[in-house]
């Protein structure tokens, strides 16, 4: 069974820093593009970034650039996000998710986390 | 970045109605749109990819079409556990979602 298990979440102040973690098992992420994905409650998804396979390249939604930072460790079957000077419309639910080449869609998610940035 | 915009935001409907679900892109895609599921609470599941492809395990009552900027989601026959929010989502760049459709019970 596939399972991305999120972890990392909480309450953090504005201008904090929050590293959110996704743990797979059943499911070997070196093959595929990994991504966070958010969500406000009650909202619509926002993909946030997404690194490639080998790590070579990472890209990000305008709105984090030079503030999150996406990793992986393809040995630990683990997906990263690095969360600096958060603000308050960071406030969101936080998915990892896989991206299967074959679809060209997002195939297995995580249950979330909860990230609340408030002062 | 490419806009995803879905119509209506939420429909009312009843088991065993035809529902379906526009999705319109600001430019071209070709046929690089997805659809997911969603309930309350959980993670999204991927429903239909490539605009029109069942993902694995669907019911065949769900099916997509369209292509460039115009894209539909029907469900032929709605269930009791069809009742969700879907979102609609391009894969041609940069990946970016629809605001979503809430279904809800008539």
């Amino acid at each position: 069974e596939v399972q991305l298990v999120e972890s990392g979440g909480g309450l953090v102040q504005p201008g904090g820093s929050l590293r959110l973690s996704c743990a797979a098992s059943g499911f070997i992420i070196s093959n595929y593009w990994m991504s966070w994905v958010r969500q406000v409650p009650g909202k619509g998804l926002e993909w946030v970034a997404n690194i490639k396979q080998d790590g070579s390249e990472r890209y990000y939604i305008d709105s984090v650039k030079g503030r999150f930072t996406i990793s992986r460790d393809n040995a630990k079957n683990s997906l990263d996000l690095q969360m600096n000077s958060l603000r308050d419309e960071d406030t969101a639910v936080y998915y990892c998710a896989g991206e299967d080449v074959l679809t060209g869609g997002f195939d297995y998610w995580g249950q979330g986390t909860l990230v609340t940035v408030s002062s | 970045d490419i806009q995803m915009t879905q119509s209506p935001s939420s429909l009312s409907a009843s088991v065993g109605d035809r529902v379906t679900i526009t999705c319109r892109s600001s430019q071209n895609i070709r046929h690089s749109l997805n659809w997911y599921q969603q309930k309350a609470g959980k993670a999204p599941k991927l429903i239909i990819y490539a605009a029109f492809s069942l993902h694995s395990g669907v019911p065949p009552r769900f099916s997509g079409s369209g292509s460039g900027t115009d894209f539909n989601l029907t469900i032929s026959s709605l269930e009791p556990e069809d009742f969700a929010t879907y979102h609609c989502q391009q894969s041609y760049s940069s990946p970016t979602f629809g605001q979503g459709t809430r279904v809800e019970i008539k």
